[in-house]
C-alpha cells in the first residue's frame, strides 16, 4: 500500500459526457501528479500540483483539467469523453515539488471506460 | 531528460538473478538514474535511484558505468512476484518533479 487513494476504482460512461477522478496523496506529500496509462501509450504524464499550484505540465488535453484543494487532495476532470480516453489514470505524490530524490508513491489508478 | 534505452523483454528462471541492461549515453552530469516497476495494471513503484556509485537496498542493485553512460539493476534472486514491467529513467532530481516513463523491459519470471 503506497498511501496514495484513488477513486473510483472503476468507472464507465458514455461518450461526450464528463467525469471526475480524484485522488488522496499520502500525508505529509504536498506535491500530486495525474499521469494517463493507455494501452497504445504507455505511460503519460499530464500534469504536476504543487501545494495548491500547478507546476508542470505534459500533454494534458484542453479537455482535462485538473486541481489540488487546500486539504492537498486533488482531483482530474474528464469532458467531452471520447472513446480513446479509455485508459488506466494514475495518481502519484511525493514529499516535495521538486520529488526529492524523485520517488513518487503511485495508487492503484482510476479504470476509466468511455463507450 | 536524458532518453534511455531498454530490451523490450527478458526472462529469468526463479531462484536466479535478472540483470536488466539500461542504455543512457546521452545522460548529463546532473541527472539520475531511475528504476520503477509496474505488476500488471498496478501502480508503478519505486525501486531505486542512483547518481555514479552503485546502490544496492533490500529489492535490487543498481551498477552504473564508470562513464555513466548505461546501467544495470540486478534483482538478486528473482521471483514469480517480479514479474513486471522495469522502467529505467533518467532526470535531473532538483527539476519539477515530472518522470517521463518509457517503454520499459517487460520481465517474465519462470518457475
Amino acid at each position: 500500500d503506497s498511501g496514495v487513494t484513488q477513486t473510483p476504482k472503476h468507472l464507465i460512461t458514455a461518450t461526450g459526457q464528463r467525469v471526475t477522478l480524484r485522488c488522496s496523496p499520502r500525508s505529509g506529500d504536498l506535491s500530486v501528479y495525474w499521469y494517463q496509462q493507455s494501452l497504445d501509450q504507455g505511460l503519460q504524464f499530464l500534469i504536476q500540483y504543487y501545494n495548491g499550484e500547478e507546476r508542470a505540465k505534459g500533454n494534458i488535453l484542453e479537455r482535462f483539467s485538473a486541481q489540488q484543494f487546500p486539504d492537498l487532495h486533488s482531483e482530474l476532470n474528464l469532458s467531452s469523453l471520447e472513446l480513446g480516453d479509455s485508459a488506466l489514470y494514475f495518481c502519484a505524490s511525493s514529499v516535495r515539488g521538486t520529488g526529492g530524490t524523485g520517488e513518487l508513491f503511485f495508487g492503484e489508478g482510476s479504470r476509466l471506460t468511455v463507450l | 531528460d536524458a532518453k534511455t534505452t531498454q530490451p523490450p523483454s527478458m526472462d529469468c528462471a526463479e531462484g536466479r538473478a535478472a540483470n536488466l541492461p539500461c542504455n543512457h549515453s546521452t545522460i548529463s552530469g546532473n541527472e539520475y538514474v531511475y528504476w520503477y516497476r509496474q505488476i500488471h495494471s498496478q501502480g508503478p513503484q519505486y525501486i531505486i535511484h542512483g547518481l555514479k556509485n552503485n546502490e544496492t537496498n533490500e529489492m535490487a542493485s543498481l551498477i552504473i558505468t564508470e562513464d555513466r553512460k548505461s546501467s544495470t539493476l540486478i534483482l538478486p534472486h528473482a521471483t514469480l512476484r517480479d514479474t513486471a514491467v522495469y522502467y529505467c529513467i533518467v532526470r535531473v532530481s532538483d527539476s519539477w518533479g515530472k518522470l517521463q516513463f518509457g517503454a520499459g523491459t517487460q520481465v517474465v519470471v519462470t518457475p
